[in-house]
């Protein structure tokens, strides 16, 4: 099925651990993003990408890293995990700016 | 100043009445604007785009003032179903977009 594909769903972590969240789309999209959730705050940009091998740092960035090395899958890094970093994280992706946003389902990430 | 701000709400209507609501945005410059929906935490889903001449998608009607900066939505003839966060969208002219903290809907029977 065509969409936005993130992996994992759910993940425990323990503080100082680092993991990868994998976003996949299969939409030829050129443009790609990460955002976390946070009760009561909305969603908060991370990183983007405008196209393969580009990133860009978006409203919260600090403690992330992203690579966009093929143009489908968009990935974010957190080399050392917190507390602070206890979120539910969406990945979105768009064709174009007059085109409304596909997002994946989510990833619900712990930190203890 | 967040670049985009929305009444949180909650709008509490009962069924077949009309709510509306807006959301303001900073970036004088922003090209986009859309309304999402989003339930019980899952991801945001497009509702509608929002377009400088207002737009209508069965009950839910869309209008941008681009003068004030703001965007709105209005839906009549409330439905049970229709209890959700809305998200409005903002697209900037480099890709950028940024999200209002959300308003919630509650229609009750």
């Amino acid at each position: 099925n065509a969409g936005v594909t993130q992996t994992p769903k759910f993940r425990v972590l323990k503080t100082g651990q680092s993991m990868t969240l994998l976003c996949a789309q299969d939409m030829n999209h050129e443009y790609m993003y990460w955002y976390r959730q946070d009760p009561g705050m909305g969603l908060r940009l991370i990183h983007y990408s405008v196209g393969e091998g580009t990133t860009a740092k978006g409203e919260v960035p600090d403690g992330y890293n992203v690579s966009r090395l093929k143009k489908q899958n968009f990935l974010l890094g957190l080399e050392s995990a917190a507390p602070s970093q206890t979120s539910v994280y969406f990945c979105a992706s768009i064709r174009d700016r007059g085109y409304g946003y596909t997002f994946g389902s989510g990833t619900r990430l712990t930190v203890v | 100043r967040k670049e985009v701000e929305q009444d949180p709400g909650p709008f509490n209507v009962p069924e077949g009445a009309t709510v509306a609501f807006n959301c303001t945005y900073s970036n004088s410059a922003s090209q986009s604007f859309f309304w999402y929906r989003q339930d019980c935490r899952k991801e945001p889903k497009l509702l509608m785009s929002v377009y400088s001449s207002g737009n209508e998608d069965g009950r839910f009607t869309a209008q941008l003032n681009r003068a004030s900066q703001y965007i709105s939505l209005l839906i009549r003839d409330s439905k049970l179903s229709d209890s959700a966060t809305y998200l409005c969208v903002v697209i900037s002219n480099d890709y950028k977009l940024s999200f209002g903290a959300g308003t919630t809907v509650t229609v009750r029977a």
